[in-house]
């Protein structure tokens, strides 16, 4: 069964980068079939893609956030990994990994993490 | 403002059939993408209900059905059960984008 567990820190102070890793379990990260996502919500709001990539490095971004994140994929450590640049309050939330389906225009996401809350503030 | 429009909220007693729409444009559901669905449970990540409009994943019960028309999406819930309660999102392709996207979500609840 597959399960993605996220870790990275749970405070960052404003302006600093956020990094986070989604470890995989029970598949490959290096699958053709599937794109691996991140996800966020901020506290008490909805939920907010952020990027997917595919095992061969194929990105998609959220335009809004483009100029700012940095995904990528590790096949070694089936991992991959969110940076995040100059982070604000506004990038407070629970951040979530997941599997998406492929292509990447039919992207449902299954399973999910559990979620990892990073709080920005000095 | 999300790209992909949902009520708010929604409610219903128990037992009876609810639905919740999704509202999109010419270049995401209008334009042939699919939608799926997720349910989130208080405290917990997101749960695919519904994926590719109408298909449902190994153990979601049938009371979850969805379906698609034009721009827009929706999840319908018969048989209500308190368990449902939770927020519901839908989620499509944008080609204008190039981009996943989330509608603001719904709540259901029961009264």
């Amino acid at each position: 069964q597959l399960q993605l567990q996220e870790s990275g820190p749970g405070l960052v102070k404003p302006s600093e980068p956020l990094s986070l890793t989604c470890t995989v379990s029970g598949g490959s990260v290096s699958s053709s079939d599937y794109y691996w996502g991140w996800v966020r919500q901020p506290p008490g709001k909805g939920l907010e893609w952020i990027a997917s990539i595919y095992y061969m490095g194929v990105t998609f971004y959220k335009p809004s956030l483009r100029s700012r994140v940095t995904i990528s994929v590790d096949t070694s450590k089936n991992q991959f990994s969110l940076k995040l640049s100059s982070v604000t309050a506004a990038d407070t939330a629970v951040y979530y990994c997941a599997r998406g389906a492929a292509p990447f225009s039919r992207n449902w996401l299954d399973p999910w993490g559990q979620g990892t809350l990073v709080t920005v503030s000095s | 403002q999300s790209v992909l429009t949902q009520p708010p909220s929604v409610s219903g007693a128990p037992g009876q059939r609810v639905t919740m729409s999704c509202t999109g444009s010419s270049s995401n559901i209008g334009a042939g993408y699919d939608v799926h669905w997720y349910q989130q449970l208080p405290g917990t990540a997101p749960k695919l209900l519904i994926y590719n409009n109408n298909n449902r994943p190994s153990g979601v019960p049938d009371r979850f059905s969805g379906s698609k028309s034009g721009t827009s999406a929706s999840l319908a819930i018969t048989g209500l059960q308190t368990e449902d309660e939770a927020d519901y999102y839908c989620q499509s392709y944008d080609s204008s984008l190039s981009a996943s996207l989330f509608g603001g979500g719904t709540r259901l609840t029961l009264l």
